[in-house]
């Protein structure tokens, strides 16, 4: 059964760039690799994907801010969200969905809490 | 985007009894509907994928139903482990979005 492990700063500061890594236990080829979020106050959030390929696909509610981009030769995956504000402090999740069953997310890694402020 | 309404919120019963819980899609999500389970400190889990079909490993208790915009999620007899909250999220339309939660709480 596959593995993921999320790992970044937990404190970030206000207007600067949150980055996350997603470290996959096994080949990353064939699989959109998610980035979800949850708070309290909106819940579950879905940020966007990078598929095997490179493509990608983003929440317009936050597309201007994020960039997801992948390493196959480490089995990693990344998040960016830039000008961060408290309203960005969650626990982010990274998510796995097949080629065959893309947006259904069967594997999650156990999430990270990261906080805005200064 | 697709808005998922999951009622009721919280609700309560006792181990054995049966959990019926509901997700309304704001359109048509076809039968393009999961259900995920989520225990405190815990990520979500997939329970139920295209509306009935359950995930690896989950037990027969757990059942979906529904297509278009009304689906439900049934929990025969409850166990201990089942009390948690519950998710459904639709993968109809881009961006995926998810309901606000429906907490299965001890009676």
């Amino acid at each position: 059964q596959v593995q993921l492990q999320e790992s970044g700063p937990g404190l970030v500061k206000p207007s600067e760039t949150l980055t996350l890594t997603c470290t996959v236990s096994d080949s990353i080829s064939h699989y959109y690799w998610n980035w979800i979020r949850q708070t309290p106050g909106k819940g579950l959030e879905w940020i966007g994907y990078v598929y095997s390929t490179g493509s990608t696909n983003y929440n317009p509610s936050l597309k201007s801010r994020v960039t997801i981009s992948s390493d196959k030769s480490k089995n990693q995956f990344s998040l960016r969200l830039s000008s961060v504000t408290a309203a960005d402090t969650a626990v982010y999740y990274c998510a796995r969905a097949t080629t065959l069953y893309p947006g259904r997310l069967d594997s999650w890694g156990q999430g990270t809490l990261v906080t805005v402020s200064s | 985007e697709i808005v998922l309404t999951q009622s009721p919120a919280t609700l309560s019963l006792s181990p054995g009894e049966r959990a019926t819980l509901s997700c309304r899609a704001s359109q048509s999500v076809n039968t393009y509907l999961a259900w995920y389970q989520q225990k405190p400190g815990q990520a979500p889990r997939l329970l139920i994928y295209d509306a009935s079909n359950r995930a690896t490993g989950i037990p027969a208790r757990f059942s979906g139903s529904g297509s278009g915009t009304d689906f439900t999620l049934t929990i025969s007899s409850l166990e201990p482990e089942d009390f948690a909250v519950y998710y459904c999220q639709q993968r109809s339309n881009w961006p995926l979005t998810f309901g606000g939660g429906t907490k299965v709480e001890i009676k």
